[in-house]
């Protein structure tokens, strides 16, 4: 069946731009996670959902960051006014329930002029 | 707070030679680990797991063993082929608490032929 699938793929955009990166969970998946991948930092985690709910918010690193989840379903990762630093490759990862294995998607790479 | 601490190498090796990747954790709980592969243009994907003290996770001809005495889970492969060549990443989930993985700042293996 399909995988998790993330859009778009890369994105480029300037210093004070807003982008939104969204996120396609495996159907019939509960649980949604995004995470962030950079060189310095390695894998960190951002945000999770149970169904639309975001029991856990503790990774977002500012308030420039947010994330909505709606029916359960498609997952939008918000960045108002990007900074240089926020350039990383954005994973998504979903799951059964939470506590079961996550499947991540492909990423969305974000680099900030 | 908790953490995984993995050899960061890059780790270079010849084809046929045996690997191990060296991963560490500390938690507040009981985690469950995980051995999380990279391959080149490719996402994460899950490799093996443990869930309890002394269990152990094998796939792919990799192996690693959750030891709660040393808070180790090394990961092992007797004999490496080039197709193994990729980043490795070391996380822990801990059961009850945030449902986020905790991720180490991954290995990256070459094996030449």
């Amino acid at each position: 069946g399909a995988g998790v699938s993330q859009s778009p793929s890369n994105k480029v955009t300037e210093k004070g731009k807003d982008v939104e990166l969204r996120c396609d969970p495996i159907s019939g998946h509960t649980a949604l996670y995004w995470y962030r991948q950079s060189l310095g930092q390695g894998l960190e985690f951002l945000i999770y959902f149970q169904g639309n709910s975001a029991p856990d918010k503790s990774g977002l690193p500012s308030d420039r960051f947010s994330a909505e989840r709606t029916g359960g379903s498609v997952s939008t990762l918000t960045i108002q006014r990007t900074q240089q630093e926020d350039s990383a490759v954005y994973l998504c990862a979903s799951s059964q329930t939470s506590g079961y294995e996550q499947f991540f998607g492909p990423g969305t790479r974000l680099t900030v002029l | 707070g908790d953490s995984v601490t993995q050899m960061e190498g890059p780790v270079t090796l010849s084809e046929e030679a045996f690997l191990t990747i060296n991963c560490t954790y500390t938690a507040t709980g009981y985690p469950s680990l995980f051995w999380y592969v990279q391959y080149p243009g490719e996402g994460l994907q899950l490799l093996l797991k443990a869930t309890k003290a002394d269990d152990k996770g094998s796939n792919k001809g990799f192996e690693a063993t959750y030891r709660k005495e040393t808070t180790s889970f090394h990961l092992e492969k007797g004999s490496v082929q080039v197709s193994d060549s990729a980043v490795y990443f070391c996380a822990l989930h801990l059961q009850g608490g945030s449902e986020k993985l905790v991720f180490g700042k991954g290995t990256k293996l070459t094996v030449n032929p």
